[in-house]
């Protein structure tokens, strides 16, 4: 079973437009990270969240870890073409071992 | 400057001929771990290592190898490769260590594309 369930699978947004994406698992996150990428290129790191209640941001992406560290949304400001992209949540999941899991991405398309 | 090297980028094998991907890291990192990314799975971990000489399955390892005598390489062996590991291959590192792991960036290769016939 995923560990990390990602929603919405895909999101096609007008540019402009504000978007969130989740990323959810049952049991406590340790280190959860948000990376983009082009699909078939590298992945980019975005952020890091570690403690519950954490926000982070950068530029016009903010990410939150739940006071549960079970779940993390990152949301986009006013999108851009340039937001397109995959999104891809990863994080140790407590009891792993140290295994790092991913969600499955969220497909972001941002129309001019 | 801080990276992970992985080659080759590009290879077109055919079944069952011997192939080793590389990855070497130059930042002292003790955690490493191998990814493969397939259209609707996502990135699913191969292999990961805490340290040299320890090493671990992750979700996919079967028709996988890996070693890591040294701290900075890490290596991705596929003895008798088959058409259904064709894929995109991801190389990472981080500073985590087994007493905090978990915390620190994940620094990724730029990724290899494997074709097997």
């Amino acid at each position: 079973s995923q560990e990390l369930e990602q929603s919405p699978q895909s999101l096609i947004v007008q540019e402009g437009k504000n978007l969130t994406i989740n990323c959810t698992s049952s049991k406590t996150l340790y280190g959860l990270y948000w990376y983009k990428q082009k699909y078939g290129e590298g992945l980019i790191f975005l952020m890091m969240l570690q403690k519950g209640g954490e926000e982070k941001s950068h530029e016009k992406i903010t990410a939150k870890l739940d006071e549960k560290k079970q779940q993390s949304s990152l949301h986009i400001t006013a999108s851009q073409p340039s937001h397109a992209g995959i999104y891809l949540c990863g994080a140790v999941v407590r009891g792993s071992n140290y295994k790092l899991t991913f969600g499955k991405g969220t497909l972001l398309t941002v129309n001019p | 400057e801080a990276q992970v090297t992985q080659n080759p980028r590009y290879l077109i094998t055919v079944t069952g001929k011997k192939l080793t991907v590389t990855c070497s890291q130059n930042m002292n990192h003790e955690y490493m771990s191998w990814y493969r990314q397939d259209p609707g799975l996502g990135l699913r971990q191969i292999y990961y290592s805490m340290n040299v000489e320890v090493t671990d399955k992750g979700d996919v390892p079967e028709g996988y190898k890996v070693s890591r005598k040294e701290k900075r390489n890490f290596p991705l062996i596929l003895e008798s490769p088959s058409p259904n590991q064709t894929s995109l291959y991801f190389c990472a590192s981080s500073p985590w260590t087994s007493g905090r792991g978990g915390t620190g960036e994940l620094f990724f290769g730029e990724g290899s594309r494997l074709t097997v016939l």
